[in-house]
């Protein structure tokens, strides 16, 4: 079984849309990350976790939102959903004190906004 | 303030072939150096990592890469290619614990039978 898994792996949705993108992990990692991905452009960091009570902004937040219910689940939530929120979202965990750790990714999530 | 800079959005190589990725990095604090790699439809996956021990860093696979203070270059080779290498090869770089991780935009890597 995949050790972080992203629930759901394809979505299409319609502009103005909420919609909710789940990530849970069987690592025991205290750290977790939502990226997106974007052709040309690499990953980019929306939230990060660095355990249940402290979550932080990355460098591209606005328009997402983030829960992190326990340990092993950290949610991604799109209140109103655009078209330029058209990407490849993923998830990732990390089981030690900053970035210098080893990040472990899961299979993504691919979204359309239509 | 940290940038990683990928140099060929695309390389194509031939099986047996050499494999080289360039990264040229920006940091204002020593820094730890990534490569990631990313198979079709699969999330992203460490191939190695630079954390200021031994500046020649081997990693899965086959790959290698050289830390260059002076060039501020860290890039990935293999001596000979496979078919299965074909993938998206990802740099990326962080200061330290005050920092986060940066990514380059990609390398799509194909190997050509």
């Amino acid at each position: 079984d995949a050790d972080v898994t992203q629930t759901p792996r394809n979505r299409i949705t319609k502009t103005g849309k909420r919609i909710m993108l789940e990530c849970s992990q069987t690592k025991g990692h205290d750290r977790m990350y939502w990226y997106r991905q974007d052709p040309g452009l690499g990953l980019r960091l929306i939230y990060y976790s660095f355990d249940v009570k402290d979550i932080n902004k990355g460098e591209i937040s606005d328009g997402y939102s983030v829960s992190r219910q326990a340990q092993a689940k950290f949610s991604l939530s799109l209140e109103s959903a655009i078209p330029n929120q058209t990407a490849l979202y993923f998830c990732a965990t990390s089981p030690g004190l900053d970035f210098r750790d080893t990040q472990y990714f899961g299979p993504g999530t691919r979204l359309t906004v239509l | 303030a940290q940038s990683v800079t990928q140099l060929g959005s695309h390389v194509s190589v031939s099986e047996g072939a050499l494999v080289l990725l360039r990264c040229n990095y920006s940091s204002s604090v020593p820094p730890y150096l990534f490569w990631y790699v990313q198979y079709p439809n699969q999330g992203l996956q460490l191939l190695l990592k630079y954390t200021s021990a031994a500046t020649l860093v081997k990693g899965i696979n086959g790959f290698e890469a050289e830390f260059k203070k002076s060039e501020t270059s860290f890039h990935l080779t293999k001596p000979s290619a496979h078919m299965s290498d074909a993938a998206e090869y990802f740099c990326a770089v962080t200061g330290g614990s005050n920092y986060k991780l940066t990514f380059g935009k990609g390398t799509l890597l194909t190997v050509n039978p």
